[in-house]
């Protein structure tokens, strides 16, 4: 079974509400990137922490914000809510700087927003 | 363009069958290519990696073609649960972001 762990697993907010999701790294993981999956579509990388910082950006506005606590946690937070971003939230995570092959994906949050 | 394009299916084929999926990119500098699955409502899960020799997985092979920008998917024997959405997948040198195609789906049936 995976071990990223994301909660909530479902969640329905209002347009322009806030919202934070969160996310438990596997053990000794110390990079986690967020993506975002639309019905339909494959996932869209968000952004990506290692070591607390944000090292890397998709295409997405600011009201897309995060973080990463010094246990290797994260929070995905997005403000002002849309319509839009009604989606599969999913949290990846990895140990290794540079190599792929150990990304672990969390069963993600399914945001609906109304 | 997309950078990463798949024929969305659906492929609907008999157990025993074999499928193949393809898919282009259009980043010349990306270094590492793979193909995940993806079952209704669950996570993607790496399936196989890509090499440009070819690699093979028991009833799996996938191929890669740089100077084409493609890579493939073969899936020799279909079994009933091999249904799922097959994402490809690849990364440019020298950064850990993933771009995913939209997914092929495989419904394969008794």
């Amino acid at each position: 079974e995976t071990g990223v762990t994301q909660s909530p697993t479902h969640l329905i907010k209002t347009r322009g509400q806030q919202v934070t999701l969160r996310c438990s790294s596997q053990s000794g993981h110390n990079t986690v990137s967020w993506y975002q999956q639309a019905l339909g579509q494959g996932p869209q990388f968000i952004f990506q922490y290692y070591r607390e910082e944000e090292n890397g950006r998709g295409n997405f506005p600011p009201r897309f914000s995060g973080l990463q606590f010094p246990n290797y946690s994260s929070e995905l937070n997005v403000n002002a809510l849309e319509l839009d971003d009604s989606a599969l939230y999913l949290c990846a995570s990895r140990a290794l700087a540079g190599s792929h092959l150990g990304y672990t994906f969390g069963s993600g949050t399914r945001l609906t927003v109304v | 363009r997309k950078e990463v394009e798949q024929d969305p299916g659906p492929f609907n084929v008999p157990e025993g069958a074999t499928v193949a999926f393809n898919c282009t990119y259009s980043n010349s500098a990306s270094q590492s290519f793979f193909w995940y699955r993806q079952d209704c409502r669950k996570e993607p899960k790496l399936l196989m990696s890509v090499y440009s020799s070819g690699n093979e997985d028991g009833r799996f092979t996938a191929q890669l073609n740089r100077a084409s920008q493609y890579i493939s998917l073969l899936i020799r024997d279909s079994k009933l649960s091999d249904s799922a959405t097959y994402l490809c997948v690849v990364n440019a040198y020298n950064t850990d972001k993933l771009i995913f195609g939209t997914g092929t789906r495989l419904q394969v049936f008794p």
